[in-house]
Order: structure tokens, then C-alpha cells, then sequence
């Protein structure tokens, strides 16, 4: 099956700092998604990108599909204690499909 | 805001025992699935669902797995004789249907709390 490669694996930064973390594959998606998973919750969506080249925010929070459609990057701008938990990047490629997630980034932010 | 549900939220569950993860999915939603997690490693599809049928399934759904839709409201998963590798984090998700609004974060999976299992 299709398989994700995420990194990077954990990260520890203080807080103020910018944070990007990313996702490649070997084969194509048409869709990418970034979720963010707090300790003991499901996944909750971040941001969701459909076009190659896409560039999307959702606040502090910006996301590129990349043009191959193989990658994507989140980046995070001025993190703060909240931002703690795991990144997980997703794939899909035709609406309704199954998601295809990556390892995860897990995110600890140092006040 | 509305909502996916899952109960419980842990079940412990001896070996060869088998169990019955209930979802609640959002009230107008038509796709539904069950994805898992198994401690520290990242989130695994198992089936989608769609019409009283499973649309994909992983190879992981295997025949002791199986879903169903029971009434208008329910979406359960039931592992017919569980193993010690079923312990995991069993996810619930559901999309309202396909291409309603467009490619659009409406559109996309919204994951219910899960249910931990643990197998002894």
C-alpha cells in the first residue's frame, strides 16, 4: 500500500519559535490533510489542501501541497504551549476514499 | 457543533473474547470508518462504509472484523475473537457524502474519541 514518510519524528522547541515539519510519499495523492491528536482524542483536521501547488493558513498555521503531489510541509508560526500534541499528515486520493497517515510529528513546546 | 461519539471509551477484554466498539456518527452523514491506532504508532485504516456495505477495506480487516449498521444512528465495529495485538485505539469516522460542498474541510473525515481496548 501507499506509505507516508513524516519527520521530523519529535521536535522540542520554546515557545515563540517557528516549527515545520513535513510528509513525501512515493506515489501521488490528490488530496493532503494535516491533523493535529491530543493525548487520548481522535485526530482533529488542520487544514485540508486539493490542489498541487496549493498554499493554505488556517491562523498561525500554513500548508503547501507540494507540485510533484508526492509532499507536503505544515509550517507553524510563533508557537505557543497549546500547540503541544502530534501532527499527522494524511492522503487520499478520490473523495471518500480511505485516509493514509503518516507517523506523526510529535510537538512539545517549552514555555 | 455536532459531533461523532464512540462508547466506551475503554474496554478491557480477555483473549479470545470478542467485543463491540459503537460509534455514533454525525446525524446527516452517509460514509462512515473505523480506523486504529495501536500505541505510539500512527493511524491505520481498517473499512469504510457506505449504504449498508463496506466501500474499502485494509488488510488488516480480516474475518474476524466485521461493521454494521444496526439502526439510523449506530455504527459498530465487532472483533469476533480478540487477540493481544487488537489492543489499540479503535477511531470512528464519518463524511457527510461526496462532493455536497465541493472539495471543501466540510467534506473531510471527522474522527470520533475512540475506544481503548486492551486485550489480557
Amino acid at each position: 500500500g501507499q506509505q507516508l514518510n513524516q519527520s521530523p519524528q519529535s521536535m522540542f522547541i520554546q515557545e515563540g519559535e517557528d516549527v515545520s515539519m513535513n510528509c513525501t510519499s512515493s506515489s501521488i495523492f490528490n488530496t493532503w490533510l494535516w491533523y493535529k491528536q491530543d493525548p487520548g482524542e481522535g485526530p482533529v483536521l488542520l487544514i485540508a489542501l486539493y490542489k498541487a501547488g496549493e498554499l493554505t493558513s488556517n491562523g498561525r498555521l500554513t500548508a503547501q501541497f507540494g507540485i510533484t503531489r508526492k509532499d507536503s510541509f505544515l509550517n507553524i508560526s510563533a508557537s505557543i504551549p497549546s500547540d503541544v500534541g502530534i501532527y499527522f499528515c494524511a492522503g487520499r486520493n478520490n473523495a471518500g476514499n480511505m485516509l493514509t497517515f503518516g507517523g506523526g510529528t510529535r510537538l512539545m513546546v517549552k514555555p | 457543533e455536532p459531533e461523532v461519539t464512540q462508547t466506551p471509551s475503554h474496554q478491557v477484554t480477555q483473549m479470545g473474547q470478542e467485543v463491540i466498539l459503537r460509534c455514533v456518527p454525525i446525524s446527516n452523514h452517509l460514509y462512515f470508518y473505523w480506523y486504529r491506532q495501536i500505541l505510539g504508532q500512527k493511524v491505520e485504516f481498517l473499512v469504510s462504509f457506505y449504504n449498508n456495505e463496506i466501500s474499502e477495506k485494509s488488510e488488516i480487516f480480516d474475518d474476524q472484523f466485521s461493521v454494521e449498521r444496526p439502526d439510523g444512528s449506530n455504527f459498530t465495529l465487532k472483533i469476533r475473537s480478540t487477540k493481544l495485538e487488537d489492543s489499540a485505539m479503535y477511531f470512528c469516522a464519518s463524511i457527510p457524502g461526496l462532493g455536497l460542498a465541493g472539495l471543501s474541510s466540510y467534506n473531510e473525515q471527522f474522527f470520533g474519541p475512540g475506544t481503548r481496548l486492551t486485550v489480557l
